[in-house]
């Protein structure tokens, strides 16, 4: 499964919102999971089943979506979410990433 | 508190094998609907799955390089290790291990180890 994620770089400032966008080639159910990666952490897995927030995700982070088309929104953005955003699909193997999301500050 | 953590050779020329070493605490890979995966990631691009052992002794592998991966598992010393064979530049890059649960979800990675492959 193909996974087609969009835009690949972003830049805004705090407080404000962004969306980032995953498309997958066939459907995937809800089978979909986002991850955050910043320099010199593990990288973090935010939200599972499509929209399911994983322990410790803030609040100002959901996710979207089932089939195809999934979003990953966050709200009011924070100093600390400007990272990269994965995409992984696991309805099937091999598990395939999204290209991945750059948000920088503004 | 689960935690992983990865361990290679650094460097290795091609053609040679690549053996990784992953070393975690905090859960049992003999526990139910557990799994240990390896995900890759070439310098300043994006991530890879490579392969998944689970608690069973099932493994999956990427098609794309199925016929040079082994991943197997110790599970009394709380490790599990992946061999890459015939390895080339394309090899090199950061490679990671983590926690599977559920099926196909990465719920803690380790910090990665990094493989250069040069001659």
């Amino acid at each position: 499964v193909q996974m087609t994620q969009s835009p690949s770089y972003l830049a805004a400032s705090p407080g404000e919102s962004v969306s980032i966008s995953c498309k997958a080639s066939k459907s995937i159910s809800n089978n979909l999971a986002w991850y955050q990666e910043k320099p010199g952490k593990a990288n973090k897995l935010l939200i599972h089943s499509g929209s399911t927030l994983q322990s410790g995700t803030p609040s100002r982070f959901s996710g979207s979506g089932s089939g195809t088309d999934f979003t990953l929104t966050i709200r009011s953005l924070e100093s600390e979410d400007f990272a990269v955003y994965y995409c992984q699909q696991y309805n099937e193997y091999p598990l395939t990433f999204g290209s991945g999301t750059k948000l920088e500050i503004k | 508190q689960v935690t992983l953590k990865e361990s290679g050779p650094g460097i290795l020329q091609p053609s040679q094998t690549l053996s990784l070493t992953c070393s975690f605490s905090g859960f049992l890979l003999s526990a139910s609907s557990v799994g240990v995966g390896w995900i890759r990631q070439p310098s300043g691009k994006g991530l890879e799955w490579l392969a998944t052992i689970g608690w069973e002794d099932v493994k999956h592998y990427n098609p794309s390089l199925k016929s040079r991966l082994t991943i197997s598992k110790d599970t009394s010393n709380n490790q599990v290790f992946l061999k890459i064979t015939s390895v080339d530049t394309a090899d090199t890059g950061t490679y990671y291990c983590a926690h599977r649960n559920p099926p196909g979800v990465m719920d803690a990675w380790g910090q990665g180890a990094s493989v250069t492959v040069s001659s």
